[in-house]
């Protein structure tokens, strides 16, 4: 069971828009910084947005991300199939002094 | 460029240990937050543990409180994971990430992991 919650999956269909929703706390999202990643298949994590909202160099603006309470949602828009991944939200949690992820979603563009 | 090598991954046998290290290079790896998150075959990401840009702080999560212990040496650009104790849950891929500053903040560039493998 994560501290934060993800949907299992979701789908859309080239060229769409798809929003992925992670729901937190007080002590995680309420109170600190959002970070998303996106993990393709058989490699490591890679950063797509930090400090809630924030794109590292090279990531295209069809990635976003937006915090709201206790609740952050990563948006992404003009579908690609090369999008086909799973997606992890991730942030500190100051009551257990630890970071904390989300379960994932995985993104399948049909 | 960033680039981060993890080693010292293997099979063990329950109750074992194993040293985990992180070669790091291509940023000033003393100014920067940095951290352990782990992957079991097929599940998600596990943040496992941090350590401060300094080595002065310090966090774990509670899974392996107790157990594991980061250390960072400036002086070689190597971040560590000491792994003692170790369970059948703790086998999982381990990466080691570097933070975009803090503890706390998220992890710009990642490792390409080392595979620990705990069984009898």
């Amino acid at each position: 069971q994560s501290v934060l919650t993800q949907p299992p999956s979701v789908s859309a269909a080239p060229g769409q828009k798809v929003t992925i929703s992670c729901s937190g706390s007080s002590s995680n999202i309420g109170n600190n910084y959002v970070s998303w990643y996106q993990q393709l298949p058989g490699t490591a994590p890679k950063l797509l947005i930090y400090d809630n909202n924030k794109r590292p160099s090279g990531i295209p603006d069809r990635f976003s991300g937006s915090k709201s309470g206790t609740s952050a949602t990563l948006g992404i828009t003009g579908l690609q199939t090369g999008d086909e991944a799973d997606y992890y939200c991730g942030t500190w949690d100051s009551s257990l002094s630890a970071g904390v992820f989300g379960g994932g979603t995985r993104l399948t563009v049909l | 460029e960033v680039q981060l090598l993890e080693s010292g991954g293997g099979l063990v046998q329950p109750g074992g240990s194993l040293r985990l290290s992180c070669a790091a290079s291509g940023f000033t790896f003393s100014s920067y937050a940095m951290t352990w998150v782990r992957q079991a075959p097929g599940k998600g990401l596990e943040w496992v543990s941090g350590i401060s840009s300094g080595g002065g702080s310090t966090y774990y999560a509670d899974s392996v409180k107790g157990r594991f212990t980061i250390s960072r040496d400036s002086s070689r650009n190597t971040l560590h994971l000491q792994m003692n104790s170790l369970r059948v849950e703790d086998s999982a891929v381990y990466y080691c990430a570097k933070s975009t500053a803090y503890t706390s903040s998220g992890s710009d560039f990642w490792g390409q992991g080392t595979l620990v493998t705990v069984s009898s």
